[in-house]
């Protein structure tokens, strides 16, 4: 069966500081990969998806960025958070595309401080 | 841009009862809606998919419906547990991959 994983599962940083936040699926191959953010007051926004290995989509302008170096990973990066990078970060995970179901990992939460 | 709205924000009903969860949005071409719940603090746990080409989908005591023309669906729960309790979040796909949520139904089920 296919297990999805994200950690940290909580984290927080100050104002400046890196980020890093990692997912990884198992027991599927080539999976389309997303990342979202949940902040408060808000609904989840989509802000990254991957088709394949290196190909990354942002949907939403910020000082995020995500990187894909294998099949089953997917990265979110940040040079420095700002007070507004707050939220429940989700990855998800599907296959093929059209009428495919999407499924969420545990999520971590990131507060900027 | 295609935007979801959801309705009640929040609804607190009493065990046993049948309820209704809302969910509209403004673009109706779409590959599919999705209907999630999220506990507390959790990730989404996939509950319904509905292709645009159908008009509603059933598992166990959950059934949503579908009416793409509009712009609407709904989630029909029967018989509420106390278990029921979640935020129900609704989604819509028009790109065959990613999703726009709406900002969820708060839902509270009292013995």
């Amino acid at each position: 069966s296919q297990t999805i994983h994200q950690w940290p599962a909580t984290l927080v940083q100050p104002v400046g500081s890196p980020l890093s936040l990692e997912c990884t699926v198992e027991g599927t191959s080539n999976p389309n990969l997303y990342w979202y953010r949940q902040a408060a007051g808000r609904g989840l926004q989509l802000l990254f998806y991957s088709v394949g290995i290196g190909q990354i989509s942002s949907e939403v302008p910020q000082n995020l960025s995500a990187s894909r170096p294998q099949d089953r990973q997917f990265i979110l990066s940040s040079k420095k958070l700002l007070l507004s990078d707050s939220g429940f970060y989700l990855c998800a995970w599907s296959v093929g595309s059209g009428n495919v179901w999407q499924y969420f990992g545990p999520g971590t939460r990131l507060t900027v401080t | 841009k295609q935007e979801v709205t959801q309705i009640p924000a929040a609804l607190s009903v009493p065990e046993g009862e049948n309820l209704v969860l809302n969910c509209s949005f403004t673009d109706s071409a779409i590959y599919n809606l999705q209907w999630f719940r999220q506990d507390p603090g959790k990730g989404l746990t996939s509950l319904l998919l509905i292709q645009s080409s159908q008009r509603e989908q059933t598992s166990g005591r959950l059934n949503a419906s579908l009416d793409k023309s509009s712009g609407r669906s709904t989630l029909y729960i029967a018989a509420s547990q106390p278990g029921d309790s979640a935020t129900y979040l609704c989604a819509v796909s028009d790109s065959g991959y990613a999703l726009n949520f709406g900002k969820g139904t708060s839902l509270l089920v009292t013995p």
